[in-house]
């Protein structure tokens, strides 16, 4: 059973559109990660939410996290070939707030130019 | 300078076959991580240690031995590899254990390993 569910997890889309990758699970989350990763590369943080509620805005990208804690959204606006990789999210569902991560299965984005 | 290195990157080996994947971090950090990346991109957390000290030990086969001779260093060996154990292997290390109040997680490059 997976605690973190992405979708889509696929994407493919023109220059320019926007899209939405949802992240969801059933559980409360103390924190809440997207990480961007390349291919052949490691995972590179995106950001940290942590307040039920919180919208982070990273240039063109649009993080939201539910008022539950229990599931997180993330926006792009006007998508760039640049913008192709896969999209994590993680969640800290350990109370202690350890570094053990827990991640979605990710959603791979491609646009096309 | 890479902040958190890995070696080898690629390594293909026979069943039986016993291999280790190096990882230095560079950054001063305190907890050092390696996770398990599978063909279908599922990362997941295999081992943490914080300041040499195992804290994390996710049921991993006790094939997997990792070492920390130093807080800079976490290695990972792997006895009587196996076809499941193909993958990428990740190392990562944050400031400490905590991940709230901006405490990032760094993660190397990846070591593809691929057992046949």
């Amino acid at each position: 059973t997976q605690l973190l569910e992405q979708s889509p997890q696929f994407l493919s889309i023109q220059e320019g559109e926007n899209l939405t990758v949802y992240c969801n699970s059933s559980s409360v989350f103390s924190s809440l990660q997207w990480y961007r990763q390349e291919p052949g590369e490691g995972p590179v943080l995106l950001v940290t939410v942590v307040t039920g509620g919180e919208v982070k805005k990273l240039k063109r990208l649009t993080f939201q996290f539910g008022d539950a804690r229990k599931d997180s959204s993330l926006h792009i606006t006007a998508a760039q070939p640049g913008d192709t990789g896969l999209y994590l999210c993680a969640a800290n569902l350990d109370s202690s707030n350890t570094g053990k991560l827990i991640f979605g299965q990710g959603t791979t984005l491609q646009v096309k130019p | 300078d890479t902040a958190v290195s890995q070696t080898p990157k690629y390594l293909v080996t026979q069943m039986g076959n016993d291999k280790s994947i190096k990882c230095e971090q560079n950054l001063g950090h305190d907890t050092m991580y390696w996770y398990k990346q599978d063909s279908k991109k599922f990362l997941k957390i295999m081992f943490s240690y914080n300041n040499k000290e195992l804290i994390i030990n996710e049921t991993v086969p006790n094939r997997f031995s990792p070492k920390s001779p130093d807080k800079a260093h976490l290695n990972l060996h792997i006895n009587s590899l196996e076809l499941g154990d193909s993958a990428v292997y990740f190392c990562a290390s944050s400031q400490h254990g905590q991940l709230l109040s901006g405490n990032t997680i760094y993660f190397g490059e990846g070591s593809w390993l691929t057992v046949v």
